[in-house]
């Protein structure tokens, strides 16, 4: 498989509880991003890597919110305390620097907190 | 920063009937510009892109944009939609990173 995996696909977790999430980019790429999606909304961005650093992060990633990329390879996102507020799909997608090249995106992992 | 409006939430069609969706952005400088589709239950696709040359651009399944610098537009078409085109489209600014507007749901009815 040469694409954008994630994993888990769904996770429903109690409110207060931690959870991580892990994106495995396509090898050749060496930007890796993750989104936030919400019913009816488009994509809204939450942080970047290039390689191992991480260059840029949203407002909307509260402190609860950490995002890594350890050997540039594959990321995790974790949520710590996480509130109902959080429930939404999140994205993962990958690509060249090049800003004419588009994004290659996983499926997404949806996480449901009740 | 860049940010991108997609004026139509919800657009319903019949079949063979021509399509064209709405996209705006803002940002002063040089931008790339996309479209998505999400068929549902599927991640995100990429239709086709803009970024220098011929403004008319034309991508998958017939689709085709046409970017217009001085109304900072972007608007998608095709000529005759197919049931098969229900999803949701989603225009989108790339200059450091990608930003999506709220997305149109096109109905495509049999």
């Amino acid at each position: 498989d040469t694409g954008v995996s994630q994993d888990p696909r769904h996770k429903i977790t109690k409110r207060g509880q931690n959870v991580t999430f892990r994106c495995d980019p396509i090898s050749e790429h060496n930007r890796l991003y993750w989104y936030r999606q919400t019913l009816g909304q488009g994509p809204e961005f939450l942080t970047y890597f290039q390689n191992e650093a991480q260059l840029e992060k949203s407002r909307l990633l509260s402190d609860r919110f950490s995002a890594e990329r350890p050997k540039g390879s594959f990321s995790t996102l974790e949520i710590q305390r996480t509130e109902q507020g959080d429930s939404a799909m999140y994205l993962c997608a990958s690509s060249f620097p090049r800003g004419d090249y588009g994004y290659t995106f996983g499926s997404g992992t949806r996480l449901t907190v009740v | 920063a860049q940010s991108v409006s997609q004026h139509n939430h919800h657009v319903i069609l019949s079949e063979a009937a021509s399509l064209e969706l709405g996209c705006n952005y803002s940002y002063g400088g040089t931008v790339n510009l996309f479209w998505y589709v999400q068929y549902p239950g599927q991640h995100l696709q990429l239709l086709l892109k803009y970024f220098s040359g011929d403004p008319l651009v034309k991508g998958i399944k017939g689709f085709e944009a046409e970017f217009i610098k001085s109304k900072f537009s972007f608007n998608l078409r095709k000529p005759s939609v197919q049931w098969s085109d229900t999803a949701e489209y989603f225009c989108a600014v790339r200059h450091n990173d990608m930003r999506f507007g709220a997305g149109t749901r096109l109905t495509v009815k049999p």
